[in-house]
């Protein structure tokens, strides 16, 4: 069984610039979730997707989107970036809505300048 | 909204100690209650669920709804539990199952 995976690992980005960051959920899920740890924060929820369609999102602005494609595989799309954007994004990936066991990738660190 | 409370940043005992990390929420309705742990250099991953009532690596939680804690517990600390501790709350909120985290707290198991 293949776990989730991140890519990259890390990034270095300017300030207004974009990035685009790329999940693989573990075999047989079909429902990715994506959160922002800030240094010395608990992951913080910005949305979820289940089938390739947003399953709810938590409370970060528009400039954050995201897709998840037919093989279940997601990705996480910040527009505009600001030095606050600096964190570890995290990607879970879950069997079905009905479990809420999620299953944690290493993660992209993003450090804005 | 929901809320996760993990009061202490670190906790620190010997080997062998008991060892009690505490978690409160706030929610009105019936979650589903986490741990996960997070190993120097490794992922967050999942230890414990309510619902399943198992012990993994020593490790219990019981949740107790009266005083809406979910605090975890290991009878006899060992050194290789140091680690990054993080209590976690689900709901099922108009189908979605966003996990919300307290802000963790660092377990320092000393020889």
């Amino acid at each position: 069984e293949t776990g989730v995976t991140q890519s990259p690992t890390h990034l270095i980005k300017t300030r207004g610039q974009q990035v685009t960051l790329r999940c693989s959920s573990q075999s047989g899920h079909n429902t990715v979730s994506w959160y922002q740890q800030a240094l010395g924060q608990g992951p913080q929820f910005i949305f979820q997707y289940y089938r390739e369609e947003e399953n709810g999102r938590g409370n970060f602005p528009p400039r954050f989107s995201g897709l998840q494609f037919p093989n279940y595989s997601s990705e996480l799309n910040v527009n505009a970036l600001e030095l606050d954007d600096s964190a570890l994004y995290l990607c879970a990936s879950s069997g079905d809505l009905v479990s809420s066991a999620q299953y944690f990738g290493p993660g992209t660190r993003l450090t804005v300048l | 909204a929901q809320r996760v409370t993990q009061p202490e940043k670190l906790l620190s005992v010997f080997k062998g100690a008991p060892v009690e990390l505490k978690c409160n929420y706030s929610y009105s309705g019936s979650p589903e209650l986490f741990w996960y742990v997070q190993y120097s250099r490794q992922r967050l991953q999942l230890l414990l669920r309510h619902i399943s009532r198992e012990s993994i690596k020593g490790f219990t939680a019981d949740l107790n709804k009266g005083e809406t804690s979910f605090h975890l517990k290991k009878p006899f600390a060992q050194e290789e539990d140091s680690a990054m501790y993080y209590c976690a709350l689900s709901v099922r909120d108009t189908g979605r199952r966003a996990l919300t985290f307290g802000s963790g707290t660092r377990l320092q198991v000393q020889p």
